[in-house]
């Protein structure tokens, strides 16, 4: 069974902190992702990476960066947290050349 | 770029009745579509997907059909359940995207015993 996982799964900041938002996958996949869910919205890229040591650009990138140490992990960092990042964040792998991805189970962040 | 476009934001249904939930999209090349389901608390997990026109997605009960020459993936459900209440997502692949997905907005599910 795929298993995403991420951490934390809750958690509030202040405005102008940073904030730091972890994924760990056992599934070895080479594709990371990390989205946001907004209402109304659905969900959007952000970041993405198919390698170690390399991340891309989503949809969304501004106010966001990423780091890929590892096959296995995956972070998204807020350097100045701002009100309209508040959101539900979730994560995602797939596998090389398969487009079927498998989700975290989200982390409800609030930036107050 | 490419797009996803579900016309319904929320349904709301009883029990037996008929499913359909529209999904239209646009891409410049030649993309594979998915159905995703997302249940309460939890991320979203795949129902299925089509990667070629006239091919049929089906899972649990729900159906799909790739249509190229109307650009749609119109998700259908003969008789609902007050445990499919959740929210579908519409979604797509374009083959040269290095395994991106393109998502609609979603459209929520509710339906009543």
């Amino acid at each position: 069974e795929a298993a995403v996982t991420q951490s934390p799964r809750s958690k509030v900041a202040v405005t102008g902190g940073k904030v730091t938002l972890s994924c760990h996958q056992t599934n070895n996949h080479d594709y990371m992702y990390w989205y946001r869910q907004d209402t109304g919205h659905g969900l959007r890229l952000i970041h993405y990476s198919y390698v170690a040591d390399s991340t891309e650009k989503g949809d969304i990138p501004d106010g966001y960066k990423a780091s890929r140490p590892s096959q296995e992990n995956f972070s998204l960092i807020l350097e100045l947290a701002s009100l309209s990042q508040t959101a539900v964040y979730f994560c995602a792998s797939s596998g090389q050349g398969r487009a079927e991805q498998f989700f975290g189970p989200g982390t409800r962040l609030t930036v107050l | 770029g490419d797009s996803v476009t579900q016309t319904e934001g929320q349904v709301a249904l009883s029990e037996e009745d008929f499913l359909t939930i529209h999904c239209n999209y646009s891409a410049s090349g030649y993309p594979t579509l998915f159905w995703y389901v997302q249940y309460p608390g939890e991320g979203p997990q795949l129902l299925f997907r089509a990667s070629r026109d006239k091919e049929k997605g089906s899972s649990r009960g729900f159906e799909a059909t790739y249509d190229k020459g109307t650009t749609s993936f119109h998700l259908r459900k003969a008789s609902v359940q007050e445990s499919d209440s959740a929210v579908y997502y519409c979604a797509l692949s374009d083959r040269g995207s290095n395994a991106k997905l393109t998502f609609g907005k979603g459209t929520k599910l509710s339906v009543k015993s």
